[in-house]
């Protein structure tokens, strides 16, 4: 059982350059998160789907967009890169039919801009 | 709007001292409280939950009662031991929504 697992685990972009971060959880779970991590700021997230096909912004959705094309996977794509972007990112996972809604988490990936 | 403040850290400890990390939360209805530890290299993962007014969590040793009065939900262990050492996050998701935030965290270290 592997969870939420995410793909890649580091990477490093130049500035202007695009990439996408692959999340895949093996749960049926129906709801999917992408938070990004930043010292003394804790998690903010930055989109989350509530089902396959539909998105919604969260809370810093700016300079990224994501899809929800299949139920287990929910990918995040930088279009440009900025340093601002440099982070790291956490996917996360639960239930429609769990309440409250317990989220589980990925590994994370860091990303470096420069 | 919903919101989660908690205990600025670093905090260090000897091993088998009590532990406390402070949360306060701004939010309207009922929310469920949560407490997430992250160990170092890895994602976060639940240590307890609480989801309605004088609940107590807990969860290898740590405990942690919901207070509406206070709008709080402090972490607590009576022994800490060198394996908690790690990050903790308090956490809320409003009644019925998904919508999680998340405090800034408080790292821990335990010394042997």
């Amino acid at each position: 059982n592997a969870g939420v697992t995410q793909t890649p685990k580091f990477r490093v972009l130049k500035t202007g350059q695009s990439m996408t971060l692959l999340c895949a959880q093996d749960m049926n779970h129906e709801y999917m998160y992408w938070y990004r991590q930043d010292p003394g700021m804790g998690l903010r997230l930055i989109h989350y789907s509530v089902g396959e096909g539909t998105t919604a912004k969260g809370e810093v959705p700016d300079g990224y967009n994501v899809s929800r094309l299949k139920k287990q996977n929910f990918l995040l794509g930088l279009e440009s890169a900025a340093p601002s972007q440099t982070s790291v990112y956490f996917c996360a996972s639960s239930s429609r039919d769990s309440h409250p809604y317990e989220q589980y988490f990925g590994p994370g990936t860091r990303l470096t801009v420069t | 709007g919903n919101s989660v403040t908690q205990m600025e850290g670093p905090v260090t400890l000897s091993e088998e001292a009590f532990l406390t990390i402070n949360c306060t939360y701004t939010a309207t209805g009922y929310p469920s409280l949560f407490w997430y530890v992250q160990y170092p290299g890895e994602g976060l993962q639940l240590l307890l939950k609480a989801t309605k007014a004088d609940d107590k969590g807990s969860n290898k040793g740590f405990e942690a009662t919901y207070r509406k009065e206070t709008t709080s939900f402090h972490l607590e262990k009576g022994s800490v031991q060198v394996s908690d050492s790690a990050v903790y996050f308090c956490a809320l998701t409003p009644y019925n929504n998904n919508d999680m935030r998340f405090g800034a965290g408080t790292r821990l270290t335990v010394k042997p």
